[in-house]
């Protein structure tokens, strides 16, 4: 069973649209809970993160960690084109440097 | 700042070859670390160093070797290539502390294809 598990997706919606995009896990003992944006052909880069639980929004972002159901949420609203990429989840856990396991990516595109 | 630079962006190799993938970062960073990431697979650690001298294997390290004789650089191995390794591989550099688990600064990777 992976770590962590990310629908693939992909994932088409109209400029403007609401996009939800999840993750779920299966150990308990991640406390830091992160995404990445990767555009086509780039490295990914930190949209942001959360320690522990609840939501943290930036901007038209926000994450939700709810881990008593082992799910994370990335919401973006009014999405524009420019929001075109893969979206990688991240999950790390403060019991040693190797423990940080990545999602598979979300691919989404926003229709102009 | 530049970052973390990696060189190249791409490279065809002979199976049976080696060559090394550089990696470097002018953040002063201790902490630098290897991925591989292939489709449906997601981003898989390769090696990792937590300071100079200092390296560690990651969850995927066969057929890799890296060592850290400065802060700024850390270069990959590949000792003899083969097609499995055939990948996207992307450097990645971290602030010390607990910074390591959630603020990554990633290169733009090197496509690497073994024939």
């Amino acid at each position: 069973q992976k770590e962590v598990e990310q629908d693939p997706g992909p994932l088409s919606v109209p400029e403007g649209a609401i996009v939800s995009l999840n993750c779920t896990y299966s150990n308990s003992a991640f406390q830091y809970f992160m995404w990445y944006r990767q555009y086509s052909r780039k490295g990914p880069e930190l949209l942001m993160y959360t320690y522990s639980s609840g939501n943290k929004e930036d901007g038209r972002f926000t994450a939700q960690v709810d881990k008593s159901s082992k799910y994370i949420s990335l919401f973006i609203r009014d999405s524009q084109p420019s929001d075109s990429a893969t979206y990688l989840c991240a999950l790390g856990a403060q019991t040693g440097a190797n423990n940080l396991f990545f999602g598979t990516g979300t691919r989404l595109t926003v229709i102009p | 700042n530049a970052g973390v630079t990696q060189t190249p962006k791409f490279q065809v190799l002979k199976t049976g070859q080696s060559m090394t993938l550089q990696c470097a970062q002018d953040m002063n960073h201790e902490y630098m670390s290897w991925y591989r990431q292939d489709p449906g697979m997601g981003l898989r650690l390769i090696h990792y160093s937590v300071g100079a001298g200092i390296t560690d294997q990651g969850e995927v390290p066969n057929g890799y070797n890296v060592s850290r004789s400065t802060t700024e650089d850390f270069p990959l191995r590949l000792l003899s290539a083969a097609p499995s390794q055939t990948s996207v591989y992307f450097c990645a550099s971290s602030p010390p502390g607990l910074a390591v688990f959630y603020e990554q600064y990633f290169g733009p990777g090197t496509r690497l294809t073994v024939t």
